[in-house]
């Protein structure tokens, strides 16, 4: 079993829709959960961070963990074509190595 | 946020050739540095860390005489693959961590061996 799993999709939305991208995590000493966006062919780039469980928005975005459930979210409001990339979460434990987990990626389409 | 580069964005050798893909650091001083690789449609996979000033650690089954890589400075790391193999294209990442929560890519270096 993976230590964070999520849907590949892809998922495909029309314009303006709410998007909810999810992952799930076994190993309890995850204590960072991290979002990041990956457009074709460039690197991830950091979206939302938060630690332990709790909700963080930021403009369209909010990121929501349940260390109860091991469950980690991401919510995209009015969702924009330029949205349309892989959406990548990551965790990681509060030791000294930095070391990331990555979840498989989700695809998404947004239509226009 | 924090600025990683990597140079090349892309290059393309011969089979048996080696190739040096380096990873900085533009605005902040990384004692530490990820190098990741990333095939088409899949996530990415931790290959090696890069530690300033000492060995770096490979993750299991990444082969260590394959994937060399130096961090020569606080801003600096090099992965060189050595005798390049078709097998070895692949898109290649690194990251640094700004703090716990933060941890910043380059923008990718794609290497085809024909």
């Amino acid at each position: 079993q993976k230590e964070v799993e999520q849907d590949p999709g892809p998922l495909s939305v029309p314009e303006g829709a709410i998007v909810s991208l999810n992952c799930t995590y076994s190993n309890s000493a995850f204590q960072y959960f991290m979002w990041y966006r990956q457009y074709s062919r460039k690197g991830p780039e950091l979206l939302m961070y938060t630690y332990s469980s709790g909700n963080k928005e930021d403009g369209r975005f909010t990121a929501q963990v349940d260390k109860s459930s091991k469950y980690i979210s991401l919510f995209i409001r009015d969702s924009q074509p330029s949205d349309s990339a892989t959406y990548l979460c990551a965790s990681r434990k509060m030791d000294s190595s930095y070391k990331l987990i990555f979840g498989s990626g989700t695809r998404l389409l947004v239509r226009p | 946020g924090a600025v990683v580069s990597q140079h090349p964005s892309w290059v393309i050798c011969k089979s048996g050739t080696s190739v040096k893909i380096e990873c900085r650091s533009l605005d902040f001083q990384a004692t530490t540095m990820f190098w990741y690789r990333q095939f088409p449609k899949q996530s990415l996979m931790l290959m090696a860390t890069s530690n300033e000033g000492s060995k770096a650690t490979y993750e299991q089954g990444v082969e260590k005489d394959k994937f060399l890589i130096n961090h020569a400075s606080l801003t600096l790391s090099t992965l060189t693959v050595t005798s390049a193999h078709p097998e070895d294209s692949s898109f290649y990442i690194c990251s640094a961590p700004v703090g716990p929560y933060e941890q910043y890519f380059g923008p990718g270096t794609r290497l085809t061996v024909t």
